[in-house]
């Protein structure tokens, strides 16, 4: 089966320009994080999604990120007006879990943004 | 303040050696501990994980002990193959609750000599 699938695997921005990044979950699953990983350290939560509410986006660093997932299903991160900052793996996972016992988060294979 | 901390920050150890890396956390209220293996340009992937009520927990050749009182848990690799070269980390986080955020360590590098 599939798993999570990022697109797109590699982006190059020039700082101010805005980009958006997508996930897209492994099907049924209901639980949707990003994460921000910089270079030689952990991955960092940035956003949570139950279906389509957000329901935690105490990780987002600024105004300028923005997540959404509409329809439940796939989800957007979208940056504005890039910093040199902002370079860094952005993971996606998706979990079966709506509470209780913590399922397992699959993983994505990350997009890696440097904007220069 | 960081959460998780992860020691030593890099092991590099013998084929067919046993490979230890520990954990250390701060909020008591973290109730699950995995452990994820990553390999350069692909997405963390979970290798074991524990809960509190439970000192050790194995699963072929990795094994997570945990010590709740010194609030720490560690993994070991037996047997560690060059294959197992790899970044791992710790991570915890709170359940229940909807939003099981996963906070980690900051990660070791796993090499492992033929």
């Amino acid at each position: 089966g599939a798993g999570v699938s990022q697109s797109p695997r590699y982006k190059v921005a020039k700082r101010g320009q805005d980009v958006a990044l997508r996930c897209d979950p492994i099907s049924g699953h209901v639980s949707l994080f990003w994460y921000q990983q910089a270079l030689g350290q952990g991955p960092e939560f940035l956003t949570y999604f139950q279906n389509e509410a957000q329901l935690d986006k105490s990780g987002l660093p600024s105004d300028r990120f923005f997540a959404e997932r509409p329809e439940g299903s796939v989800s957007t991160l979208k940056i504005q007006r890039t910093q040199q900052e902002d370079s860094a793996v952005y993971l996606c996972a998706s979990s079966l879990s709506t509470g209780g016992l913590p399922y397992e988060q699959y993983f994505g294979p990350g997009t890696r943004l440097t904007v220069t | 303040q960081q959460q998780v901390k992860q020691s030593p920050q890099s092991l590099i150890v013998q084929k067919g050696g046993i490979s230890i890396i520990n954990c250390a956390y701060e909020n008591t209220a973290f109730d699950y501990f995995p452990w994820y293996q990553q390999f350069p340009g692909k997405g963390p992937a979970l290798l074991i994980a524990i809960r509190p009520d439970v000192s050790e927990k194995k699963e072929g050749r990795f094994t997570i002990s945990f010590n709740k009182s010194a609030k720490q848990f560690s993994l070991h690799i037996m047997d560690s193959q060059p294959g197992d070269s790899a970044t791992y980390f710790c991570a915890a986080s709170i359940t229940p609750g909807a939003n099981s955020k996963l906070t980690f360590g900051k990660g070791i590098t796993l090499s492992v000599r033929p």
